[in-house]
């Protein structure tokens, strides 16, 4: 059974950078047609893509965000990463990694359980 | 970037009852319009894609439909374990958006 999970620092200072990791487990990152996602939700709002990354390291980008956002793999680890830089409180969020598939036509059908990001001093 | 709405945003309804909740693009996104399932705490779980086609493992109470600007998702009859947020997602042009979600919640 394919899982995702999150890790990274629960709080991050304005102004630095937030830095999260998903990790797959029970397949290859570099298997199969997916594409690797970040989505976040600020409480009590709703869900707001971020980009996403390929195995073989092509990217896609919110426009808003790209000028802070970076994304990477590392398939010897079975990881992929999220980094936004100067950071404010608008960015404190439950941030998801997710999974878009072929299967589905490209639509979010795994997700992590997400990890709380609060940017406060 | 294409925005969408959900409404109502909240609807309030008793178990065994017929949900209907919808969703307005404010430009066409053809079908290529999602529904998502999130309770508390929880990820968001894939209900439908392509506008009208259940994900596997979704009952069959759960069905959508439309095309271009103006989408539903039914649920025919409400299970206890159905009272959660609804949330609808286009992947028509970039970049993929969502709606602010539905609220189904119990009577």
């Amino acid at each position: 059974q394919v899982q995702l999970q999150e890790s990274g620092p629960g709080l991050v200072k304005p102004s630095q950078t937030l830095s999260l990791t998903c990790t797959v487990s029970g397949a290859s990152i570099s298997s199969g047609d997916f594409y690797w996602s970040w989505v976040r939700q600020p409480a009590g709002k709703g869900l707001e893509w971020i980009g996403r990354i390929y195995a073989g390291g092509a990217t896609n980008h919110k426009p808003s965000l790209k000028s802070r956002v970076t994304f990477s793999v590392d398939t010897s680890k079975n990881q992929f990463s999220l980094k936004l830089t100067s950071v404010t409180a608008a960015d404190t969020a439950v941030y998801f990694c997710a999974r878009e598939g072929d299967e589905v036509n490209w639509y979010f059908d795994l997700w992590g359980r997400g990890t709380l990001v609060t940017v406060s001093s | 970037e294409i925005v969408l709405t959900q409404s109502p945003a909240t609807l309030s309804l008793s178990p065994g009852e017929r949900a209907t909740l919808s969703c307005r693009a404010s430009q066409s996104v053809r079908s290529d319009l999602g529904w998502y399932q999130q309770k508390p705490g929880q990820a968001p779980r894939l209900l439908i894609h392509d506008a009208s086609n259940r994900a596997t493992g979704i009952p069959a109470r759960f069905s959508g439909s439309g095309s271009g600007t103006d989408f539903t998702l039914t649920i025919s009859s409400l299970e206890p374990e159905d009272f959660a947020v609804y949330h609808c997602q286009q992947r028509s042009n970039w970049p993929w958006t969502f709606g602010q979600g539905t609220k189904v919640e119990i009577k």
